[in-house]
């Protein structure tokens, strides 16, 4: 158990619906960070989050925000989405930006 | 641009047939190498980091090592427990917090 806990789990939704995805960091850590990892594909970096604060923004798509909030959890929301948008989404935090990341278990997101 | 590449894609290996996965990077600046494990529908596990060309790390079968160029994983007489996607990222440097860029891994099968 890494100590970094994702709901929901599962998410099936319809194109065009929106969904959140919720993310709680180890205890102490300040840093989050949200990744894509589609079938086939490696992970993508979408977003970090260091104390509240944007740090650094991937390929993020603009149908797709984050943030986090003063207790340090996470929102990843996406909208309008698509059959594309399928994939596990993966949120990590790290002490600092430049340690070692500690994965969650993931959100599986199927689109139909 | 900024590359992780790794190498081989897929390997299966005999279970005690000792083997080393690739990680090769391009990178303006690098701050730090972290190896993970993923197991499928998974999230990566933690392994090894790695700062400056010269170290290794160890942990049961698993020793991380790293060069100016490139970093190697070796499995040192693996078990089938052993399979699963091994990744590499890097952490950039740079003002700041950079987010951990990662390769497209390894994916290693050890039949008993």
């Amino acid at each position: 158990d890494s100590g970094v806990t994702q709901t929901p789990k599962h998410l099936i939704t319809a194109t065009g619906q929106r969904v959140t995805l919720r993310c709680s960091p180890r205890s102490g850590d300040l840093s989050v960070y949200w990744y894509q990892q589609s079938l086939d594909q490696g992970l993508q970096f979408l977003i970090q989050y260091y104390n509240g604060e944007e740090r650094a923004k991937g390929n993020i798509l603009e149908r797709f925000s984050a943030q986090q909030f003063p207790d340090l959890h996470s929102e990843l929301n996406l909208s309008s989405l698509e059959l594309g948008d399928s994939a596990l989404y993966f949120c990590a935090s790290s002490v600092q930006g430049y340690t070692e990341a500690f994965f969650g278990q993931g959100t599986r997101l199927t689109v139909v | 641009e900024d590359q992780v590449t790794q190498s081989p894609e897929a390997l299966r290996l005999q279970e005690g047939e000792s083997s080393s996965l690739n990680c090769s990077y391009t990178v303006s600046g690098l701050r730090g190498l972290f190896w993970y494990r993923q197991d499928p529908g998974k999230g990566p596990e933690f392994l090894f980091t790695l700062y400056s060309a010269g170290e290794e790390k160890e942990k049961e079968r698993l020793k991380a090592t790293l060069t100016k160029k490139e970093s190697f994983l070796h499995i040192t007489a693996p078990k089938p427990e052993d399979s699963a996607t091994y990744l590499c990222a890097v952490l950039l440097s740079g003002a700041g917090n950079t987010p951990l860029v990662f390769g497209k891994g390894t994916r290693l099968s050890v039949i008993a």
